[in-house]
């Protein structure tokens, strides 16, 4: 099965730049979107298509993905940022959709 | 405003069953397929299933296959997931989420409902 790996943590200072990665086989030539959760919320879809953010989502967000690694950037990292990130993409196998989560990252912002 | 309201969730005993239901609203339910995602306490995010527009085609994740049914009903904008013997490693919280029209991104979630399942 597929499957999409990312760093159990991620620590940064208030203004600098976090870097969140995702990794899978070939995972470049997949569509992957990247979510927000904070305590005791729902998901919030931040990142969708590798790069386009939804409407309400703060231009410091920023998506890439090439080769086998999605990267989900915050440029002037706030303190409202702090929260548990996952990534995400739909995988179909013998005709079958499989949509596979990495197992999240929990950014800190310090 | 688009919205999803999940209801059903509670206590279950191992080896029980449970029916969950969404309500959609401020959206038409009908353009888009839909899916169901849980989290077990303190864990991360797992798909659970996914299901089209006109529920001809349902997919269901390889942990649950076998004992997980999708549904919908675009009249009544609502999705249901069904789910038999249960084990405690199914205790989570049950998300529904929109599935968007940008290749299979969940775009819209509601708030959750929790399964517990224990003896």
């Amino acid at each position: 099965s597929y499957e999409l790996t990312q760093p159990p943590s991620v620590s940064v200072s208030p203004g600098q730049t976090a870097s969140i990665t995702c990794s899978g086989d070939r995972l470049g030539d997949r569509s992957v979107s990247w979510y927000q959760q904070k305590p005791g919320q729902s998901p919030l879809l931040v990142i969708y298509q590798h790069t386009k953010r939804p409407s309400g989502i703060p231009e410091r967000f920023s998506g890439s993905n090439s080769g086998n690694t999605a990267t989900l950037t915050i440029s002037g990292t706030q303190p409202v940022d702090e929260a548990d990130y996952y990534c995400q993409a739909c995988v179909w196998d013998t005709g079958a959709a499989n949509v596979v989560f990495g197992g999240g990252t929990k950014l800190t912002v310090l | 405003e688009a919205q999803l309201v999940e209801s059903g969730g509670g206590l279950v005993l191992p080896g029980g069953s449970l029916r969950l239901s969404c309500a959609a609203s401020g959206f038409t339910l009908s353009r888009h397929w839909m899916s169901w995602v849980r989290q077990a306490p303190g864990k991360g995010l797992e798909w659970v299933a996914i299901i089209n527009q006109d529920a001809s085609a349902k997919f269901c994740v390889d942990s649950v296959k076998g004992r997980c049914t999708i549904s919908r009903d675009n009249a009544k904008n609502s999705l249901s997931l069904q789910m038999s013997s249960l084990s405690t490693e199914d205790t989570a919280v049950y998300y529904c989420a929109r599935v968007g029209f940008n290749d299979y991104d969940l775009d819209l979630w509601g708030q959750g409902t929790l399964v517990s399942v224990s003896s």
